[in-house]
């Protein structure tokens, strides 16, 4: 069945870089935007960014603009997220989500959702 | 950016009520609308898209309705499994940006 399956929790120190990945399956990767959300502990939830499939294109949020990288690797249907210069106002849970937009033909809402990684960012 | 503003907050309600929430954007988005219900300790779950479209799946007691800068989720009869958290989301420009959630509680 599709689904979208990320890497497991992970604790670093301020300072520190994280990178998760979100490994789609079920079906053709290179359809989908994926996008990036995150949800600080009892707070609502913040987007972080989108990468294309195919080509290099990504886009950002103004806030996370300088630390945050997002990669992919089509050979295994998996999209990476990595953040840098930790704080520990990073501590959230981390998600990726799909983006119907190309299959679809016009703009897209997530569809689709990972299980969600937590970080932790503490000294 | 466009700013989306939920109300209420946080609703009290029983079962069988119809629960209405509301959600603001601070400039046209046309019907780019997604509504989303969260469980504790869960991923979000689409429920509605387009402003109106009902997901795949989704009960039919959900419905939304709205255009331009003003959108609403109801739930004509509230079941158990729904008392969760609710977000709206606007996807018609980047950043795609979210209100700040409504909390369904007994």
């Amino acid at each position: 069945q599709e689904q979208m399956v990320q890497s497991g929790a992970e604790v670093k120190k301020p300072g520190a870089s994280v990178k998760i990945s979100c490994k789609a399956s079920g079906y053709t990767f290179t359809n989908y935007y994926t996008h990036w959300v995150r949800q600080a502990p009892g707070q609502g939830l913040e987007w972080m960014g989108i990468i294309n499939p195919t080509g290099d294109g990504t886009s950002y949020g103004q806030k996370l603009q300088g630390r945050l990288t997002m990669t992919k690797d089509t050979s295994t249907s998996t999209v990476y997220m990595e953040l840098s210069s930790l704080r520990p106002e990073d501590t959230a849970v981390y998600y990726c989500a799909r983006d119907g937009a190309m299959v679809r033909g016009v703009l897209s809402a997530f569809d689709m959702w990972g299980q969600g990684t937590m970080v932790t960012v503490s000294s | 950016d466009i700013q989306m503003t939920q109300s209420p907050s946080t609703l009290s309600a029983s079962v069988g009520d119809r629960v209405t929430i509301t959600c603001r954007a601070s400039q046209n988005i046309g019907t780019w609308l997604a509504w989303y219900q969260q469980k504790p300790g869960k991923a979000p779950k689409l429920l509605i898209y387009e402003a109106s479209s009902l997901e795949s799946g989704v009960p039919s007691r959900f419905s939304g309705s709205g255009s331009g800068t003003e959108f609403t989720l109801t739930i004509s009869s509230l079941q158990p499994d729904d008392f969760a958290s609710y977000y709206c989301q606007q996807y018609n420009s980047y950043p795609r940006t979210f209100g700040q959630g409504a909390k369904v509680e007994i």
